[in-house]
């Protein structure tokens, strides 16, 4: 079945950057597009970025536009996400998601708790 | 690009149903059909209810369906059971190539 495994939690100094991987399977890998999304604690869900897994395409929310980048490795199926010049407000749970044939993202990884504390 | 806009809490008793809605603008909801709604239970990744306005994935219950009119969609779920007490999110893909989620509901079966 299609499944979507991320890398262990994270603790990291504010001004320090990140990178969290999400491992495909189930699926050819470059055929669909994979989402990030974040979910600072008792906050609501935040779009952050896609990337189109065949041809590399990425397209990045506007408030993380230059701090946030997203890669994939296609021999491995694998895609990250790197965000630089963490801040406190930057603790959240990191999705990530397959948007696939449908319209809706399904299914999610298990989430990847990133905690930025001095 | 703002949140959608949806109700902050929404309760039912059990059998009822409860309707949450999720109002963007011609930008998002009102320009796509691509409107989905996720269940999110406490500590655990969101799970995708509706797609496309009001598609239903297989293993997903019937009592659950969604509508759209102009900018506001809508997620009703009738015959209101405890194990749908969670929060719900919609999103919209929008003009910009981007995709937004609403603020979130939280549903209290009484």
């Amino acid at each position: 079945q299609v499944q979507l495994v991320q890398s262990g939690a994270e603790v990291k100094k504010p001004g320090a950057s990140v990178k969290i991987s999400c491992k495909a399977s189930g699926y050819t890998f470059t055929s669909y597009n994979l989402h990030w999304v974040r979910q600072a604690p008792g906050q609501r869900l935040e779009w952050m970025a896609w990337i189109n897994a065949g041809n590399g395409k990425t397209k990045y929310s506007q408030k993380l536009q230059g701090r946030l980048t997203i890669t994939r490795d296609t021999s491995a199926s694998i895609a990250y996400m790197e965000l630089s010049s963490l801040s406190s407000e930057d603790t959240a749970v990191y999705y990530c998601a397959l948007r696939a044939a449908v319209a809706a993202f399904d299914p999610w990884g298990q989430g990847t708790l990133v905690t930025v504390s001095s | 690009q703002s949140a959608l806009t949806q109700p902050a809490s929404v309760s039912g008793s059990p059998g009822q149903s409860i309707t949450i809605s999720c109002t963007g603008t011609s930008s998002d909801v009102g320009g796509y059909n691509y409107v989905s709604w996720y269940q999110q239970h406490s500590g655990k990744a969101p799970k995708v209810m509706i797609y496309e306005v009001s598609n239903r994935p297989s293993e997903i219950s019937n009592r659950f369906s969604g509508s759209k009119s102009g900018n506001t969609a809508s997620l009703t779920i009738s015959g209101l059971q405890a194990e749908d007490e969670a929060d719900y999110y919609c999103s919209s893909y929008t003009s910009s190539s981007t995709w937004v989620f609403g603020g979130g509901t939280k549903v209290t079966v009484l």
